[in-house]
């Protein structure tokens, strides 16, 4: 069965220093998403991606975040000075285009934990 | 606005119990349900969905009905095995919205 695949799955940074997490959605989707989860807490909506620009964005998904389609197959995001808060597991997902109900798949998360 | 809340956990029961994961929601128009699964160390996976009033999602002997008159979608199982310990979330997605809602999440233990 196709997946989200997401790398790296666990990655340790210095506070400030900028992150790129990465992933390859299932390759007939349309819709990307970002999503975090706060160890302990509930899983947050970071940001949506649909026809190469963000068409949702949470008040969580400030200035310093972005992301990029940068060519067929990737969806990265990045966080350009990290702070100890932005610990916590991310979440990429995709679906196919397409009105009620289709489903959200999820890549495995990557775990972040900014020292 | 738009929100899901699941019973506290965590929740500990031994196999073959019966399981039942309470979920309600708040939601400005009409949403499809979801429970999603998340196994130690994995990420989240679809359990089961139910896009309308009365549906009712079911997999691996997990099933959840779509109860609008009490706003509710809760998760149940006759008999559950040690395999499905894991958290589940509960979530809704209002038609035409890009974004999952996500309850909190309960954690389920099953003890041999």
């Amino acid at each position: 069965e196709p997946e989200v695949t997401q790398t790296p799955s666990h990655q340790v940074t210095q506070m400030g220093q900028e992150v790129i997490l990465r992933c390859v959605p299932i390759s007939n989707h349309l819709y990307f998403y970002w999503y975090r989860q706060i160890l302990g807490q509930k899983v947050e909506f970071l940001v949506s991606f649909y026809n190469n620009e963000i068409s949702e964005k949470s008040e969580i998904f400030d200035d310093q975040f972005s992301v990029e389609r940068p060519d067929g197959s990737n969806f990265t995001l990045k966080i350009r000075s990290t702070k100890l808060e932005d610990s916590a597991m991310y979440f990429c997902a995709s679906r196919p285009e397409g009105l009620i109900g289709n489903t959200i798949y999820f890549g495995e998360g990557s775990w972040l934990t900014v020292v | 606005g738009n929100s899901v809340t699941q019973m506290e956990g965590p929740v500990t029961l031994s196999e073959e119990a019966f399981l039942t994961i309470n979920c309600t929601y708040t939601a400005t128009g009409y949403p499809s349900l979801f429970w999603y699964v998340q196994y130690p160390g994995e990420g989240l996976q679809l359990l089961l969905k139910a896009t309308k009033a009365d549906d009712k999602g079911s997999n691996k002997g997990f099933e959840a009905t779509y109860r609008k008159e009490t706003t509710s979608f809760h998760l149940e199982k006759g008999s559950v095995q040690v395999s499905d310990s894991a958290v589940y979330f509960c979530a809704l997605r209002l038609a035409g919205a890009q974004k999952l809602v996500f309850g909190q999440g309960t954690r389920l233990t099953i003890n041999p």
